[in-house]
């Protein structure tokens, strides 16, 4: 079946400008995670939702990032006002249950000039 | 200190060596573990879960040590498809059994 997407696979921006990352879970899938990997480091916890609700969102660096499910599937994680310091591949996972296995989706690398 | 960290690496070996890596956690509490192999510009994949019996899948074992806050993983045999980085990854259970820490990897080369 298919797995976890993310688009767009490759985002380039300017600092300053908004970006908008999108996640399309596996199908059935309640449980949502992003994580952000910067070079050489291992995935970091962003925010977790379960259904619709954002459950846990204590992984998000500052009030510039922000992530929404509305109807309980695709989610879209938005940051505004980009810094050079937010370049890094964006992971979204999703899990049947919690806890279970988390499967991540190929990532959005996003690009900070 | 942090909460997961591993063997810095990188880990060279040729095909049919042995290769081990080491992984230590802080918070006593954690609940389940896991590694997880990550391909070059590509996605974690659940390699194996680690249990406190220890684990086998064919070439690789797991082993955990709750005492010693210690988890490892063994490959026997390498081969050129386990080129990849290995990531120690963490649960730590109760309220926040959704989170997954992960330690930073160990890459490893198999060379022909």
């Amino acid at each position: 079946g298919a797995g976890v997407s993310q688009t767009p696979s490759n985002k380039v921006t300017e600092k300053g400008k908004y970006v908008e990352l999108r996640c399309d879970p596996i199908s059935g899938h309640t449980a949502l995670y992003w994580y952000r990997q910067s070079l050489g480091q291992g995935p970091e916890f962003l925010i977790y939702f379960q259904g619709t609700g954002a459950a846990d969102d204590s992984g998000l660096p500052n009030d510039r990032f922000f992530a929404v499910r509305p109807e309980g599937s695709v989610s879209t994680l938005k940051i505004q006002r980009t810094e050079r310091g937010d370049s890094a591949v964006y992971l979204c996972a999703s899990s049947l249950t919690v806890p279970d296995t988390q499967y991540f989706g190929p990532g959005t690398r996003l690009t900070v000039l | 200190r942090k909460e997961v960290e591993q063997d810095p690496g990188p880990f060279n070996v040729p095909e049919g060596a042995t290769v081990a890596f080491n992984c230590t956690y802080s918070n006593s509490a954690s609940q389940s573990f896991f590694w997880y192999r990550q391909d070059c510009r590509k996605e974690p994949k659940l390699l194996m879960s680690v249990y406190s019996s220890g684990n086998e899948d064919g070439r690789f074992t797991a082993q955990l040590n709750r005492a010693s806050q210690y988890i490892s993983l063994l490959i026997r045999d390498s081969k050129l498809s386990d080129s990849a980085t290995y990531l120690c990854v963490v649960n730590m259970g109760g309220g926040s059994n959704y989170k997954l820490t992960f330690g930073k990897g160990t890459l490893l080369t198999v060379n022909p």
